[in-house]
């Protein structure tokens, strides 16, 4: 069935450090890609999305280029800050099933 | 325009109470999903539900779990029976339709059984 990889955290960086997330996904068809941020005790915001191959979407600095070739949706900031300390999760709608189907997070701790 | 809410933001339930978590979607979202979210483990989907409706339970334990939307009131996601297992945080989310690739999430109630 369709289903999302990403990197184990902790992710640990000093402030204005390049950060990369790696997120592999398994799915039917063609899916749209997305990325949540969890701020501490919040609950999920979407980041960016991409909707085919070659999109590439782009929010506050970060990041992600849906690749079809090698069925990925890295995150990538060039210079973090302590305010992205977060928990940044990987998804996929479409495919298989008509629903939002989540990695397992990554927690990145960006130190001063 | 006020988001999802979710109350209460922190449930304590003793073994073999009932939990119940309420949500209101935001204005204009018929569309209701439930989320959890084990210790160590991503958001795993429960259930989506409209209004008066169950659209898909695929993802809901086959006991002692229950769910509903009414067509006046807030979504309502029942655990009788708690059990340890049973702790995590519970997140709702909403949309405007039956495509739920754009999902807003609440905050989210974290429940916890002693």
């Amino acid at each position: 069935g369709d289903s999302v990889t990403q990197m184990e955290g902790p992710v640990t960086l000093s402030e204005e450090a390049f950060l990369t997330i790696n997120c592999t996904y398994t799915a039917t068809g063609y899916p749209s890609l997305f990325w949540y941020v969890q701020y501490p005790g919040e609950g999920l915001q979407l980041l960016l999305k991409a909707t085919k191959a070659d999109d590439k979407g782009s929010n506050k600095g970060f990041e992600a280029t849906y690749r079809k070739e090698t069925t990925s949706f890295h995150l990538e900031k060039g210079s973090v800050q302590v305010s992205d300390s977060a928990v940044y999760f990987c998804a996929l709608y479409g495919g298989a099933t008509n629903k939002l189907i989540f990695g397992t997070g990554t927690l990145l701790a960006v130190q001063p | 325009n006020a988001g999802v809410m979710q109350n209460p933001r922190h449930l304590v339930r003793r073994r073999g109470q009932e939990a119940r978590l309420r949500c209101s979607p935001m204005k204009g979202h018929s569309h209701v999903y439930w989320y959890r979210q084990l210790p160590e483990e991503g958001l795993k989907f429960m259930v989506y539900l409209q209004k008066e409706n169950i659209i898909d339970e695929s993802g809901m334990p086959k006991e002692r779990f229950s769910a509903e939307f009414p067509k006046e009131g807030p979504s309502i996601l029942r655990i009788q029976q708690v059990v340890r297992g049973d702790s995590a945080a519970y997140f709702c989310a909403s949309s405007p339709d039956r495509r739920n690739e754009k999902l807003f999430f609440g905050s989210g109630t974290q429940l916890s059984v002693l």
